[in-house]
């Protein structure tokens, strides 16, 4: 079936230092969307590639999809406090579906102050 | 603008007993899915409807479950009996389904325990 791993499951970091996480799918994905979920919340929207090797920037946020349309990261520069929580991909447009999303297992990001 | 509404927010019941969890979607969104959380299985899409026609309920668990779309603007996920292995944080999520990708805006969730 369809799978979306993400690895590492759980990461812990000082505060100031970098994070990345990686995400692969098992198919070619035609979009990759990226969520966030808080402790105890529910996951909010943060960002969608579509193109194959786009990089999209948000603050301190990178995120890359590869070039096969498989896989996709998100890197964060100088965590901060705020930036704890489960960090999710979520990958689009199996089975023609446009609006499907089969979401990754997840990375849940740590950071001691 | 109000969010996708989710009720209720917490639910405890025993075992056998029939759930009703319910969602509002965001006004003027035709499409709707219903996502399952465990830690153990992270998050599984159970169903998803476009302008209220179920398209893929290939995630539902058993026919234990059921969901329907009635109207835009309302959502059920039936559990029937409910089992201690249903528990879970359920949510529910709406979206565009025009104009290429789009995000989806998720509720709070209902917590699910079953006794």
């Amino acid at each position: 079936g369809q799978q979306v791993m993400q690895i590492p499951q759980y990461q812990h970091v000082q505060e100031g230092e970098d994070f990345t996480t990686y995400c692969n799918s098992s198919t070619t994905l035609s979009n990759i969307q990226w969520y966030k979920q808080r402790p105890g919340g529910h996951p909010v929207f943060l960002i969608q590639l579509v193109k194959s090797g786009e990089v999209k920037k948000q603050k301190r946020l990178t995120f890359q999809f590869g070039e096969a349309k498989k896989n996709s990261s998100l890197h964060i520069t100088a965590t901060q406090t705020t930036d704890v929580g489960t960090y999710f991909c979520a990958g689009g447009g199996y089975g023609g579906a446009t609006n499907k999303l089969i979401f990754g297992t997840g990375t849940l990001l740590a950071v001691q102050p | 603008d109000a969010g996708v509404i989710q009720s209720p927010r917490h639910e405890v019941t025993e075992m056998g007993q029939e759930v009703t969890l319910r969602c509002k979607p965001i006004s003027g969104h035709n499409s709707l899915f219903w996502y399952r959380q465990t830690m153990m299985r992270g998050l599984e899409l159970l169903i998803y409807f476009n302008n209220n026609v179920p398209i893929d309920d290939s995630g539902m668990p058993e026919d234990r479950f059921s969901a329907k779309m009635p109207n835009a603007s309302f959502s059920t996920l039936k559990i029937q009996p409910s089992e201690p292995r249903d528990s879970a944080v359920y949510f529910c999520a709406s979206s565009l389904s025009t104009g290429g990708f789009q995000p989806q805006h998720f509720g709070d969730g209902t917590r699910l325990s079953i006794l």
